[in-house]
C-alpha cells in the first residue's frame, strides 16, 4: 500500500486529454514538491514534471502538473499511442523523512 | 553529461547480503545539495523508494527497510553503494540509482537498472 494514492488505470482516445491524480497528506504532497515520471517496460523512469509544474528540457508542453492541497494532478493533452505507459507521482514525506511514490497509473490510449 | 550505472550480482540466495554499486559521472557528491538515491521495482509492481545519501553524508532510509539496508558513498570515486542484508525472494526487483533533486524526489538522471533475482 503506497503512501500516495493513484488510480490503477486511466484511458482515453488519441488526441484527447487525460488527468492522473495523486492523493496524499499534509506530511507529503501538502507541504512538499511533487514530481511525475513516465515508465515504459525495460527502461528507466523518465522525469516529466518536477517542482509540481516544471518540465525538464525536452518534455513537450502536452504534459502539465498542478497541486491543490494534498493532491497533485498530471495532465496530458493531445494523447498519442506512444504515451501508453505507467505514470508515477513522487514526493518527500516529512513525517517519514523518506521519499515516497504513488502506486502507479497505467495509461491506455484506445 | 550526467550518467549513472548500477552494477552487482544478478542472482543472490535467500539470507545472503546484496551489495549494489552505483557508478556515476558528470557531477560530484562533494558538491552541496547533491544526492543520489536508490529505487527498486519488483516485477509487476510499483516503484519503491529505498534510500538517499547527500553530499554531507546525511542518509535517509525507507522505514520498512531501514533495519536491512545501508547506503554509503565514496565521493572521490564517484560511487554510491547500497547494501541489503538477509535478502528474501520478495526482494527480487530491478534496482535503480538516480540523481536526487533539491525538491526531494529523483530527478531526470537514472541508471539503466539492474535486475536482481533472489532464489535458491
Amino acid at each position: 500500500q503506497s503512501v500516495l494514492t493513484q488510480p490503477p488505470s486511466v484511458s482515453a482516445a488519441p488526441g484527447q486529454k487525460v488527468t492522473i491524480s495523486c492523493s496524499g497528506s499534509s506530511s507529503n504532497i501538502g507541504n512538499n514538491y511533487v514530481s511525475w515520471f513516465q515508465h515504459l517496460p525495460g527502461t528507466a523512469p523518465k522525469l516529466l514534471i518536477y517542482d509540481i509544474n516544471k518540465r525538464p528540457s525536452g518534455i513537450p508542453d502536452r504534459f502539465s502538473g498542478s497541486k491543490s492541497g494534498t493532491s497533485a494532478t498530471l495532465g496530458i493533452t493531445g494523447l498519442q499511442t506512444g504515451d501508453e505507459a505507467d505514470y508515477y507521482c513522487a514526493t518527500w514525506d516529512t513525517n517519514l523523512s523518506a521519499g515516497v511514490f504513488g502506486g502507479g497509473t497505467r495509461l491506455t490510449v484506445l | 553529461q550526467i550518467t549513472l550505472k548500477e552494477s552487482g550480482p544478478t542472482l543472490v540466495k535467500p539470507t545472503q547480503t546484496l551489495t549494489l554499486t552505483c557508478s556515476f559521472s558528470g557531477f560530484s557528491l562533494s558538491t552541496p545539495s547533491v544526492a543520489v538515491a536508490w529505487i527498486r521495482q519488483p516485477p509487476g509492481k510499483a516503484l519503491e523508494w529505498l534510500a538517499v545519501i547527500f553530499w554531507d553524508d546525511d542518509k535517509r532510509y525507507s522505514p520498512s527497510l531501514k533495519s536491512r539496508i545501508t547506503i554509503t558513498k565514496d565521493a572521490s570515486k564517484s560511487l554510491v553503494v547500497l547494501t541489503m542484508t538477509n535478502v528474501d525472494p520478495v526482494d527480487t526487483a530491478t534496482y535503480y540509482c538516480a540523481q536526487w533533486i533539491p525538491s526531494g524526489t529523483p530527478g531526470e538522471h537514472w541508471g539503466q537498472g539492474i535486475l536482481v533475482t533472489v532464489s535458491s
